[in-house]
Order: structure tokens, then C-alpha cells, then sequence
């Protein structure tokens, strides 16, 4: 069966410091992977999606930046955090099937301070 | 371009009460609906889907949901709440398309009452 997971679970880092949060899938090849971020009572914002390794869009401009060295690996960075970006982040995949439902991981919450 | 629109951001219901928690869209073409339910601090659970067939949609943890095209509503109820269900829930859609980029309501927080 198919699994994500993200780490680390949380993350307390200072403004200005540099951020990487990995999320991995096993059980599939070639799946669609996106970044969510949750803001407190603001929903979900997609950040970015990926459809293949080096293949990356993103949906809002922001501080933040995406990359799949791998096929089943999506990263999330900063080179400098804003209190802005403190949030709980959540890696979602899908296999590309057209009703779009997706499957997410246990989510990264960062507190910037 | 889709959206969602949940109304009430905020749900509070007795335990063994009738949860109803709404969800309209819009969407340009004929959508695929879902309910999510989101634990504290964890990632998000599918409860349900719509993907055009029946229009009567039952899920998991005993919820269901109805897609109503006239109007363009697909709300979630359950007949009996348990203090278990107590959680964010999240309503979205999606066109269609192949790379998944579902919309999402605001959420709405169920708190159940003993």
C-alpha cells in the first residue's frame, strides 16, 4: 500500500534562518506531489506542485521554494524565514487520476520567532 | 475557476445530535466533490467523495454527504454525533483535471457537547 510521510513533525526556528521540510511516498511511481500550507482559520493554500522530478509550479509567489531531486521526494526551503511563513505544512500526493483526490501526510508544523 | 464556500465556521452540537455541516461550490464544469476531516495537528482524512455517480454519498465514521446540482451544494450530515467527531472538516472540489489541484472551504470546526 501507498504511504507519506513528512518530517520533521515540528520545527521552532528564528527569522532569518534557512528551512528544508521533506516529505517522501513509497508504494507508487510517478505521482503528482503538491505543498499545502495551513494558517490559522485561512484553510488551505496550495503552495506548490510537482508532476515529475525537476518539474515544479508554483501557485503563489512567496519566500519559499520547492524541489524533487527524486521521484518520490519533495522538498520544501527557505534561504531566510519570515515570521509570516510559521504554519503547518502538509505534503499531499495523487497518482494523476482525473478526480483530483488526494492523499496527505501527517503535516510539519514551523513556527518561525 | 472553482470555489468553495463552507458557512459557519463553527459547529456546535450535543452528542447524539444530527450534524450538518454545508458546503456549496462553483465550479465551470462538472465538479468532483470531497469532505476531509482534519485531527489536531494531523494531516488531512478523506471522509467522502463524489465523482458523479450516485448522488447519495456515504463515507467513513458514519457520514454521508448529497450532491445537489440545482444547488450546487454538497453537505455533510451525520444522524447521530459522537464526542470522536470532534474535529476540523474541510469541504473541496475539483475540475477535473489531472493534477489534483483541489479547493478548499475555510473549514469548519465541529465541537460536540456531552
Amino acid at each position: 500500500s501507498q504511504t507519506i510521510h513528512q518530517w520533521p513533525a515540528t520545527l521552532v526556528q528564528p527569522v532569518g534562518s534557512p528551512l528544508s521540510l521533506e516529505c517522501t511516498v513509497e508504494g507508487t511511481s510517478n505521482p503528482n506531489l503538491y505543498w499545502y500550507r495551513q494558517a490559522a482559520g485561512r484553510g488551505l493554500q496550495l503552495l506548490f506542485y510537482s508532476v515529475g522530478i525537476g518539474q515544479i509550479s508554483s501557485e503563489v509567489p512567496q519566500n519559499l521554494s520547492a524541489s524533487r531531486p527524486q521521484d518520490r521526494q519533495f522538498i520544501l526551503s527557505s534561504k531566510k524565514l519570515l515570521l509570516s511563513d510559521s504554519g503547518f505544512y502538509l505534503c499531499a500526493w495523487n497518482n494523476g487520476g482525473n478526480t483530483g483526490e488526494l492523499f496527505f501526510g501527517e503535516g510539519s508544523r514551523l513556527t518561525v520567532l | 475557476a472553482q470555489s468553495v464556500t463552507q458557512l459557519g465556521s463553527h459547529v456546535s452540537v450535543s452528542e447524539g445530535a444530527l450534524v450538518l455541516l454545508r458546503c456549496n461550490y462553483s465550479s465551470s464544469v462538472p465538479p468532483y466533490l470531497f469532505w476531509y476531516v482534519q485531527y489536531p495537528n494531523q494531516g488531512l482524512q478523506l471522509l467522502l467523495k463524489y465523482t458523479s455517480a450516485a448522488t447519495l454519498v456515504k463515507g467513513i465514521n458514519g457520514f454521508e454527504a448529497e450532491f445537489k446540482k440545482s444547488e450546487t451544494s454538497f453537505h455533510l450530515t451525520k444522524p447521530s454525533a459522537h464526542m470522536s467527531d470532534a474535529a476540523e472538516y474541510f469541504c473541496a472540489v475539483s475540475g477535473g483535471t489531472s493534477y489534483g489541484k483541489l479547493t478548499f472551504g475555510q473549514g469548519t470546526i465541529l465541537t460536540v457537547h456531552p
